[in-house]
């Protein structure tokens, strides 16, 4: 199986900070990652997808970056809607796996 | 427009069973493969089990292989998860969600399913 290590599990962050996330994969997974955002009690929502590649409708300061093995999650500028848990998804073989989760808190 | 709806959920003992459902519509649901994920109480998501458009392709995370078992009624357009012998552990809130590599991601709004004595 792929284990995906993302990092930080957790930063704080004022508003228009720039922020970075990584994910690590055990084994290279091309470009087979998204990117997701979730707040409290809701579904996930995906930003990213094919490791670089903005869903329709995301704002153009989150963007991705990577593909092999090395993975990451960029906000340019932070804003107060962002402030939420972010988790990477490996799907280039089953079983698919998500990393840990960050938690992006407000400093 | 797409929307997943997920029923099924509920208070179970260890041991028991439990069968959850997630309504399809806004889309041509034969055509897709279809997902459930889950996350515990306070914990990060786990993806549980993968059924592709007609049924050939099916996959599972290890923590349910052999207890869960996925399937679909494309007539019905709807997608399911029957879970048995439930753990502790399986407490969680269980998502439907069409996921593809390029555009597509839909996801319910989740389920709760409890396992406690």
């Amino acid at each position: 199986d792929i284990q995906m290590t993302q990092s930080p599990s957790s930063l704080s962050a004022s508003v228009g900070d720039r922020v970075t996330i990584t994910c690590r994969a055990s084994q290279d997974i091309r470009n087979d990652l998204g990117w997701y955002q979730q707040k409290p009690g809701k579904a996930p929502k995906r930003l990213i997808y094919a490791a670089s590649t903005l869903q329709s409708g995301v704002p153009s300061r989150f963007s991705g970056s990577g593909s092999g093995t090395e993975f990451t999650l960029t906000i340019s500028s932070l804003q107060p809607e962002d402030f939420a848990t972010y988790y990477c998804l490996q799907h280039n073989s089953y079983p698919w796996t998500f990393g840990q989760g960050t938690k992006v808190e407000i400093k | 427009e797409v929307q997943l709806v997920e029923s099924g959920g509920g208070l179970v003992k260890p041991g028991g069973s439990l069968s959850l459902s997630c309504a399809a519509s806004g889309f041509t649901f034969s055509t897709y493969g279809m997902n459930w994920v889950r996350q515990a109480p306070g914990k990060g998501l786990e993806w549980v089990s993968y059924i592709s458009s007609s049924s050939p392709y099916i996959y599972y995370a290890d923590s349910v292989k052999g207890r869960f078992t996925i399937s679909r009624d494309n007539a019905k357009n709807s997608l399911y998860l029957q879970m048995n012998s439930l753990r502790a552990e399986d407490t969680a809130v269980y998502y439907c969600a069409r996921i593809g590599p390029t555009m597509d991601d839909f996801w319910g709004q989740g389920t709760l399913v409890t396992v406690s004595s």
